[in-house]
Parts: structure tokens; C-alpha cells; sequence
């Protein structure tokens, strides 16, 4: 099956800072979503992004499908902007299944 | 227009156990998804109901099992709990016009002692 890989694992930024969160998958797909799962375990969803670039304030996400890739950018992060932040795309297929990468895990620092 | 709801939010249960889980779809959605996460984890594809037939399914056992309602609501039964059942349970429901794209539930957080 399709496989996910996301980096870095784990992020800690200041207050106001810049990130890239990195999403790597193994073969071409037909959805890739972005969500940030808040610590009481709620999946926000953030972006459907399969191709091409969106923008939803302070974040927004590029994939490049033809290489197998997609970042989601936080720009002038907030404490609140923590938490796991997942990757997951559909293969295609008879059902719309995601799979998920393990997640990247965001501490913002006051 | 009412999100993705799960109940109950919080489950303990004995191994050896059954348990029923309930998700009530997004309005308008008639395609609900059911994934387990465990613990530090990536949440993981249970299967999926559309028209209440199955509509795939991942790499879980036969004693996980489940229903979909003609109100598009469902139900994930799980039996002969196992220690390693312990996780949150998610469902995502999606609109047929749209049908990638889906949205999760707050979960169920069942736990087996």
C-alpha cells in the first residue's frame, strides 16, 4: 500500500516563528488532506490539497503531485497553533480510505 | 449544519468484552469511515460504509465489525476486546459530490483493562 512520511517528527518554535512541516508520499494519489489533531484528539481539518497551493490565513500548503510531496507552512505560529499535525492521503481505489503518516508533533513556546 | 458527533466520548471495558461504538454523519454526508489510533500513532483505516454496504476494508479482524443506518448514522462493534483494542476510535463522514474529502468526529477513547 501507499506509504506516508512526514518531517521532522517533532518541532519546537518560539512564539511569532516560521515552520515547514513536510509530507512525503510513495505513489501518486487522488486526495491528500491536512489536519491538525487538537490534545483532546478532534481532527481539524486544515486543507484538502491534492495538487497546486491554498492559503487559509496564516497557514497555507503546496503539493507537488508529480514529486510526491507536500508542505504545510505556519507562518507567525501561536502557543495555540500546537499540537500533531497529520498528513493523509487516498490512493484511489473502490473506497476513499486515507492513509495517515505518523505526524509531526508542534510545540509553540510563549 | 451539524458537524460529525460520536458517542460515548470516554469507554471502559473488560478483555473478553463487546462494545458498540455510534457516529452520527455530517448532514448531507452518506459516506462514514471508521479508523483506529493508538497511542502516539497515525490513525488507522478500519473500513468504510456507503448506502449501508460495506465499502472496503483495512487490516482488522473479523470481530471488528459495523452498521450504517438509512439516516447515514453507524455503529462500530467491536468483540472479544483485546488489551490492544485500547485506543481512540475515529469516525469521518464525506458528501458523495466530494467524497475525498472527510471530516472526523471527536472520537471515542475506549480503553481495556
Amino acid at each position: 500500500g501507499i506509504q506516508v512520511e512526514q518531517s521532522p517528527p517533532d518541532l519546537i518554535l518560539q512564539e511569532g516563528a516560521n515552520s515547514t512541516l513536510r509530507c512525503n508520499f510513495s505513489d501518486s494519489v487522488n486526495n491528500l488532506q491536512w489536519f491538525h489533531q487538537n490534545p483532546w484528539g478532534q481532527l481539524i481539518n486544515l486543507f484538502y490539497i491534492p495538487s497546486g497551493t491554498k492559503q487559509n490565513g496564516r497557514l497555507s500548503a503546496t503539493t507537488v503531485a508529480t514529486e510526491r510531496y507536500s508542505l504545510l507552512y505556519i507562518s507567525s505560529s501561536q502557543t495555540t497553533d500546537s499540537g500533531v499535525y497529520f498528513c493523509a492521503v487516498d490512493g484511489g481505489g473502490a473506497n476513499s480510505k486515507l492513509t495517515f503518516g505518523k505526524g509531526i508533533t508542534l510545540s509553540v513556546r510563549p | 449544519e451539524t458537524g460529525v458527533t460520536q458517542s460515548p466520548t470516554h469507554l471502559i471495558k473488560t478483555r473478553g468484552q463487546q462494545v458498540t461504538l455510534r457516529c452520527s454523519s455530517q448532514s448531507g454526508h452518506n459516506t462514514v469511515s471508521w479508523y483506529q489510533q493508538a497511542l502516539g500513532q497515525g490513525p488507522q483505516f478500519i473500513f468504510q460504509y456507503y448506502r449501508e454496504e460495506e465499502n472496503g476494508r483495512g487490516n482488522f479482524p473479523p470481530r471488528f465489525s459495523g452498521l450504517q443506518f438509512p439516516n447515514y448514522s453507524s455503529e462500530l462493534n467491536v468483540n472479544a476486546l483485546e488489551l490492544d483494542d485500547s485506543a481512540l476510535y475515529l469516525c469521518a463522514s464525506s458528501p458523495r459530490t466530494r467524497v475525498n474529502t472527510q471530516y472526523f468526529g471527536p472520537g471515542t477513547r475506549l480503553t481495556v483493562l
